[in-house]
This record gives structure tokens, sequence and C-alpha cells, in this order.
């Protein structure tokens, strides 16, 4: 077990451009969870996976947004026609949907994206 | 809604100091209840949790108890180390809710030796 893994690590683009961030939870884990977290704030919630099925989606997921789990393993988030505000750190996190650690959530290093 | 409220940081203590944290948050029925803890240049870790009130998380030193009167899970420990340097965040996931986090802002510690 490696635990989370998410590429790149890092990103840099210009504004008006398409972006792909992968996320590879724990293997055994059914959820898996996008955060995203700006400089010196707490992760704020995106999206959620219960295998392939997305369960839940924040308001702060513009239509530009866009989150798949295909295969009920790793997913991916694409954000097109970027924009500066967009500049955050992306995390991925994910856990086991039942056990003794079923609510607890590990997390990946994270997607750091500039917009330029 | 649901949302968690920490004291602001920096907090600066020097080594053996005690260390609180305050963490409260609102939240309707029954979260559980979390701190997380960023070490410089890593990803976020799960420091402790509690999933019901009077409940006490505990590990690597620190403690925090649950407290549904007070709507209050504040961290402590009492004797910090330099090591224990980071950002803390407090979280709550809202009862029923697929387990999604609710963070606080965080609070950043550092301690000098």
């Amino acid at each position: 077990d490696t635990g989370v893994s998410q590429d790149p690590r890092h990103k840099i683009t210009k504004r008006g451009q398409n972006v792909t961030f992968r996320c590879d939870p724990i293997s055994e884990h059914n959820r898996l969870y996008w955060y995203r977290q700006t400089l010196g704030q707490g992760p704020e919630f995106l999206t959620y996976f219960q295998n392939e099925a997305q369960l839940e989606k924040s308001r702060l997921l513009s239509d530009r947004f866009s989150a798949e789990r295909p295969k009920g393993s790793f997913s991916t988030l694409e954000i097109q026609r970027t924009e500066q505000g967009d500049s955050a750190m992306y995390l991925c996190a994910s856990s086991p949907s039942r056990g003794e650690t079923y609510n607890e959530q590990f997390f990946g290093p994270g997607t750091r994206l500039t917009v330029l | 809604g649901n949302s968690v409220t920490q004291m602001e940081g920096p907090v600066t203590l020097s080594e053996e100091a005690f260390l609180t944290i305050n963490c409260t948050y609102t939240a309707t029925g029954y979260p559980s209840l979390f701190w997380y803890v960023q070490y410089p240049g890593e990803g976020l870790q799960l420091l402790l949790k509690a999933t019901k009130a009077d409940d006490k998380g505990s590990n690597k030193g620190f403690e925090a108890t649950y407290r549904k009167e007070t709507t209050s899970f504040h961290l402590e420990k009492g004797s910090v180390q330099v090591s224990d340097s980071a950002v803390y965040f407090c979280a709550l996931t809202p009862y029923n809710q697929g387990g999604k986090l609710i963070f606080g802002q965080g609070t950043e510690l550092s301690v000098k030796p």
C-alpha cells in the first residue's frame, strides 16, 4: 500500500487553458474525495465518489469543473477555461466505507495549480 | 449549516510548553470530529478523532475531547517539541452525509527550542 498518489504535483498553465489532474486512491478504498485549498485556508470540499458514482458536488464546483471515476478506481478532475482564481492546491483523499477506519480520510500530496 | 472555527495563529511556544488550540463547531445532528496536521512540505495527516459526545481522541501526546454541550473539540498537549511545528486543522464530518470533511481555517504552531 503506497497511499494516495496524485499527478502531476505541480501544474502551471495560462488562463483559458484546460487542465486535468489524476488521483489514485488506496486500492481497497471505495470512497474518493476532492478538495481545494488556498493559501492560509483549510481545504474546501468539492466532490466525492462512492465507487464510480459521483454522489455529491459542492456549489463551489462551477460548470467548468468536472470529475470522473469511471471504473471506481482512479479519478480525474478537469478544469476547463482556467481562471486565475482557480490557482490553489487540489487535494484528493480516500476512505473505506466500512470497518474501523470507515470515516478516516487519507490524503494525497496534492496538485498545486498556478494559472498565469 | 455546518462550520468549524479555530483560534487564529500563528501560535509560538517554547519547547516543553503546554499547548491548547481552540476549536468550536456548528453542526446538525451528531458529527464526527477530527484533528488533522500538516507538517512543512508534507500532506495532511489524521492526528486524532472522536465520533461521539465525551469521546477523547489521543495520539502522539495530543488529546481532544468531544464536548457536545459547548460544541468544542480543543486540542491539547502537555509538553510540545520542536518537531510539533506544523499547521493544525480541526474538521468535522456531518452525520450521514457521505463522510465529507468540513475544515477550519487552520492554526500554525511554531515551537522554538
